[in-house]
């Protein structure tokens, strides 16, 4: 029972810019967490937000939750090469215990 | 250094074949999780467990089994693996309930 899903399913953008990737989901959450891939490796933590916060920023991250919408945005600025990798937002439904759901994850390609 | 390892990294077996990847964490967790990825489905729990003995079913647990006899490692175990099992494996373990998860490298399972 899939709940995370993504948007845009892949983007492309020059070097500089800025890029946004949304999530939505299903049920009431405890908190909601974005991961990045690299091809094919395994998923680093980028940042968490709690379900009673609303924004939340890391260096060149920022988070937003709306919980009465059921969405996330990840925005990512002034994007390098580097940041050339797959995103994927995670949730922890109130169903407790130690489920997590991902979603399909946005593509990211950054040009030089 | 804080980790998660699997292994193995790479396996081809045959249907029906018996098999174990194992995973260990040295970051004295309570929470590990086993999710498999597939092109365009995002990550699926397969079976998570909140500690040593407590483990439970996440949203595609057929044809897998879990043990979680010690507290640094949780092996996923494939009884009679089937074609459908071909996936990229990833163990994950967590501090609590919620949090990061911290994701091993990744275990790709070919099943022919």
């Amino acid at each position: 029972s899939q709940q995370g899903e993504e948007d845009p399913q892949a983007l492309s953008i020059q070097e500089g810019e800025n890029a946004t990737m949304n999530c939505s989901y299903k049920t009431s959450i405890n908190n909601l967490q974005w991961y990045r891939q690299n091809s094919g490796r395994g998923l680093v933590h980028l940042i968490l937000i709690r379900s009673n916060e609303r924004e939340k920023h890391s260096g060149r991250l920022r988070v937003t939750l709306d919980t009465s919408k059921k969405s996330s945005s990840l925005l990512i600025t002034a994007s390098r090469a580097a940041d050339t990798a797959s995103y994927f937002c995670a949730t922890d439904p109130y169903t407790g215990g130690f489920k997590t759901i991902f979603g399909a994850g946005t593509r990211l390609f950054v040009k030089a | 250094e804080a980790q998660v390892t699997q292994n193995p990294r790479y396996l081809i077996t045959v249907t029906g074949k018996k098999l174990t990847v194992t995973c260990s964490q040295n970051m004295n967790h309570e929470y590990m999780s086993w999710y498999r990825q597939d092109p365009g489905l995002g990550l699926r729990q397969i079976y998570y467990s909140m500690n040593v003995e407590v483990t439970d079913k996440g949203d595609v647990p057929e044809g897998y089994k879990v043990s979680r006899k010690e507290k640094r490692n949780f092996p996923l175990i494939l009884e009679s693996p089937s074609p459908n099992q071909t996936s990229l494996y990833f163990c994950a373990s967590s501090e609590r309930q919620g949090g990061e998860q911290y994701f091993g490298p990744g275990t790709r399972l070919t099943v022919t």
